[in-house]
């Protein structure tokens, strides 16, 4: 099993539309959680950090299941720009060596 | 302003042709990093440094070579490069200080060899 698993998809969503990816860690020490975004071709960039409680970025929510080992990230009411690969970044406590997931594709189209 | 920066945004170099890739930070964080990225593939760890301490990831071939002779600046050397090193390199920083080492990616190195 991959330390970090995301469906590549790609996610084809209209847009307005509301969805949701999925990112499942297999290292219960796992204690640091991001979701990065990538566009086509540039580097990535931090999107959120995911805490324990879940946090909230305007049409941004990140959301932590420990028992179950998985991290998501809801977009609401998508928007052309947010077309780009969204990486889920995993590592474990004080651990400066995070582990990527291979990203999950989101085409938002009119 | 920028606070990564990679030189050459685009580099061109032949087959077996020795290339140096360069980033800079102006963060002053203490932790570095180089990946490799193909496309549709998570970024691949090649080398980390911790302040001086060198790390080498196991499967990092022998064929690359890292340097960082001060705390802002480090490299890439791809001694003999191969079609199949043609990728994006990412160089990124971090510190515990920032967010519990969240990373800082450097706009990327997108290497071709012909």
């Amino acid at each position: 099993r991959k330390e970090v698993e995301q469906d590549p998809g790609p996610f084809n969503v209209p847009e307005g539309a509301t969805v949701a990816f999925n990112c499942t860690y297999s290292n219960s020490a796992s204690q640091s959680f991001f979701w990065y975004r990538q566009d086509c071709r540039k580097e990535p960039k931090l999107l959120m950090s995911v805490y324990s409680s879940g946090n909230e970025d305007g049409r941004f929510t990140a959301q932590l299941n420990r028992a179950s080992q998985y991290i998501s990230l809801l977009i609401r009411d998508s928007k052309l720009s947010d077309s780009a690969t969204y990486l889920c970044v995993v590592s474990p406590r004080g651990s400066y060596i995070p582990t990527f997931g291979r990203g999950t594709s989101l085409i938002v189209h009119p | 302003d920028a606070m990564v920066i990679q030189n050459p945004r685009y580099q061109v170099t032949q087959f077996g042709k020795p290339v140096t890739l360069s980033c800079s930070q102006t963060l002053n964080h203490n932790v570095m990093y180089w990946y490799q990225q193909k496309s549709s593939q998570a970024p691949k760890l090649l080398f980390h440094y911790y302040d001086k301490d060198f790390n080498n990831e196991a499967d990092t071939p022998d064929n690359f070579q890292s340097r960082r002779p001060n705390t802002s600046f480090c490299f890439l050397d791809i001694r003999s490069p191969g079609l199949g090193d043609a990728a994006m390199y990412l160089c990124a920083t971090s510190s515990r200080l920032a967010g519990d080492y969240e990373q800082y990616f450097g706009p990327g190195t997108r290497l071709t060899v012909t």
